[in-house]
């Protein structure tokens, strides 16, 4: 079975540009939820999606958006790009929302913010 | 709010010998609490994981865990670390698998093996 496929693995911008990255979860897993890895704040949770719908947030800016497709393909989207946005972008799928099963991590994106 | 706390950011361990990283939780229910290992440029891969039961859970790679309510801790080992050890680990508090507010994770303790 496939696991979390993250496309691109690498992203250059510059600030103010707006960017999309993508997340295929594993066949079958209906929850996607992503984070945000600096070295400063470590491991920060962004969202989960379930169903087409955000489900849950974290303390982030409004800049920060996705959603959830039919086939439970999601997209991340940031708006006006900062220079703190550099990080790695981690997506993890679940078999469900709130499910006992561990969630599954993909490889990530590192995006460059210039 | 829930909390997790890895007290060690560096930690150096030569090949063949014992290792345990430490994880401290705070959390007002009972926690389910994940160890994930990374390596440079990956993702996270998940070690082991406590919902419930025998407070000493196995994980892959020979690494076990024990979950001690009384001390809030989870802390992992291994009784002898291989070279391809080396790599970032977390520790992780969560109300389910991915929890209703994501899974919080602790700063990471780097694990350094020498020869």
């Amino acid at each position: 079975k496939a696991g979390v496929t993250q496309t691109p693995r690498y992203l250059i911008k510059t600030r103010g540009q707006q960017v999309t990255l993508s997340c295929s979860p594993i066949s079958g897993h209906r929850s996607v939820s992503w984070y945000q890895q600096t070295p400063g704040q470590g491991l920060q949770f962004l969202f989960e999606y379930f169903s087409e719908t955000q489900r849950n947030k974290g303390n982030f800016p409004g800049r920060f958006s996705g959603r959830q497709f039919s086939n439970s393909r999601s997209e991340m989207n940031v708006s006006t790009l900062e220079l703190g946005d550099s990080a790695l972008y981690l997506c993890a799928s679940n078999v469900a929302l709130n499910s006992n099963q561990p969630q599954h991590f993909g490889d990530g994106t590192r995006l460059s913010i210039l | 709010a829930q909390s997790v706390t890895q007290p060690d950011i560096h930690i150096t361990v030569s090949e063949g010998a014992s290792l345990e990283l430490r994880c401290n939780y705070s959390y007002g229910a009972t926690p389910y609490l994940f160890w994930y290992v990374q390596s440079p440029g990956q993702g996270l891969q998940l070690l082991l994981k406590y919902f419930s039961g025998d407070t000493l859970v196995q994980g892959i790679k020979g690494f076990e865990a024990e979950f001690k309510r009384s001390q809030s801790s989870f802390n992992l080992r291994k009784p002898s670390v291989h070279w391809s050890d080396a790599a970032e680990y977390f520790c992780a508090v969560g109300s389910s698998g991915g929890g209703a507010d994501g899974l919080t994770f602790g700063k990471g303790t780097h694990l350094i093996i020498q020869p």
